[in-house]
């Protein structure tokens, strides 16, 4: 069976510090891979999405950045944190081969910014 | 463009009631609808989704959604609620056609709870 799994699970950073985030798939090949954003407990917002090694897609310009160095492996990045950067982020994985899969989520990164 | 609204922020209902949580969509081509619920600071579960077929889907602890493609409609829905439901739920949608394949449109979700 499939899992993802995300870590940290929670962590408060300094405004100007920089962040990464991992994602890590298992029981599977070539997923698509995606980071969400959930700010105050509602709705998602679609970060990144990568449906292949080096391959990233930005939805949303800011000051965060994504790399899949490896098929089932998605980092989230920043250089230096602001403080609109906290929320949940949460990864996802869908199976590669069409549209109508279903995407799979990891528990999620609580990030506070301070 | 795709587009999901989930027009109520918060569903209360008793246990042993029916319930009811709205979804309407917007899509160019074909929709693929989704209901995934989150409990308080996890991950989404998948509940049920629609790609094609028999327009009343069943899905994952009783929940069924109903496909309405005149009223643009996925109301996800359950015939008595219990008190473990009570969560977030969110409404997705996907546009079979063109370069949003692959990626999904979330709603905002509604927060269900459920008294005893």
């Amino acid at each position: 069976s499939q899992t993802i799994h995300q870590w940290p699970a929670t962590l408060v950073q300094p405004v100007g510090s920089p962040l990464s985030l991992e994602c890590t798939v298992e029981g599977t090949s070539n997923p698509n891979l995606y980071w969400y954003r959930q700010a105050a407990g509602r709705g998602l917002q679609l970060l990144f999405y990568s449906v292949g090694i080096g391959q990233i897609s930005s939805e949303v310009p800011q000051n965060l950045s994504a790399s899949r160095p490896q098929d089932r492996q998605f980092i989230l990045s920043s250089k230096k944190l602001l403080l609109s950067d906290s929320g949940f982020y949460l990864c996802a994985w869908s199976p590669r081969q069409g549209v109508t899969d279903t995407q799979y989520f990891g528990p999620g990164t609580r990030l506070t910014v301070l | 463009a795709q587009s999901v609204a989930q027009p109520e922020d918060q569903v209360n209902v008793a246990e042993g009631n029916p319930l009811t949580v709205k979804c309407t969509y917007s899509v160019s081509g074909n929709p693929y609808l989704f209901w995934y619920v989150q409990y308080p600071n996890r991950g989404l579960q998948f509940l049920l989704k629609y790609i094609t077929g028999d327009n009343l889907v069943k899905g994952s602890y009783g929940f069924e959604a109903e496909f309405n493609k005149s009223q643009t409609s996925f109301h996800l829905k359950k015939p008595s609620a219990l008190v473990s439901d009570s969560a977030l739920y969110f409404c997705a949608v996907r546009d079979g056609r063109g370069t949003n394949a692959g990626k999904s449109t979330f709603g905002d979700g509604t927060t269900l709870t459920v008294k005893p």
